[in-house]
């Protein structure tokens, strides 16, 4: 068993759309949560870092983490072409620890 | 400011040849890292940098990858010799001390893309 699951997609969805993403994971130690996305030939880049248990949101973009159900997810509201891309969950047990990727959800966002 | 470069972004070699690739992370980031991503799956680290000293190489193939950064700044990965599954993008990342920045917060290059025939 991964560390890390996450669908890898792909996800298609027309713009304006609700998108849910998730990840769950196995390791109980991971305190600090991670979205990355990456835009294809591109590196990923850090779109939101929420830290144990709660909520967090930035613009059009929210970050849920339930660590009882060691499942974490980020939603899309009124999603736009330009959020088409690879986004990855990443995870890690401390500030000094290495990140944990997930595979990685391919976002497909039509007009 | 200027973000993580790398290169080459794209080497062709055959299976059994060497290949290397360097990375200059971004001014006043201690800490450098090259991360292995295949084709459909997330980034795997290969190795970690703390300035000069290696934090991380657990999931480094030491047999034929090596790395080294060069008086804390520039690093490069190599792969001698190279195998059919060393074909991926190598990423190369770096991020502040975690006092002065936000956790988990990577700031990653385009990558190097390898193919080995």
């Amino acid at each position: 068993q991964k560390e890390v699951e996450q669908d890898p997609g792909p996800l298609s969805v027309p713009e304006g759309a609700i998108v849910s993403l998730n990840c769950t994971y196995s390791n109980s130690a991971f305190q600090y949560f991670m979205w990355y996305r990456q835009y294809s030939r591109k590196g990923p880049e850090l779109l939101m870092y929420t830290y144990s248990s709660g909520n967090k949101e930035d613009g059009r973009f929210t970050a849920q983490v339930d660590k009882s159900s060691k499942y974490i997810s980020l939603f899309i509201r009124d999603s736009q072409p330009s959020d088409s891309a690879t986004y990855l969950c990443a995870m890690s047990t401390g500030t000094a620890s290495k990140l944990t990727f997930g595979t990685g959800t391919r976002l497909q966002v039509t007009l | 400011e200027a973000g993580v470069a790398q290169s080459p972004r794209y080497k062709i070699i055959e299976k059994r040849q060497s290949v290397a690739f360097w990375c200059n992370p971004i001014s006043g980031h201690a800490t450098l890292y090259w991360y292995q991503q295949i084709l459909g799956q997330g980034p795997k680290l290969l190795i970690q940098f703390q300035n000069n000293g290696v934090v991380d190489d657990s999931q480094l193939p030491k047999d034929r990858f090596s790395a080294e950064r060069l008086k804390g700044v520039d690093s490069t990965l190599k792969i001698q010799p190279a195998k059919l599954e060393d074909s991926a993008v190598y990423l190369c990342a770096s991020s502040l001390d975690q006092a002065r920045g936000v956790v988990g917060e990577l700031f990653f290059g385009e990558g190097s893309r390898l193919t080995v025939l």
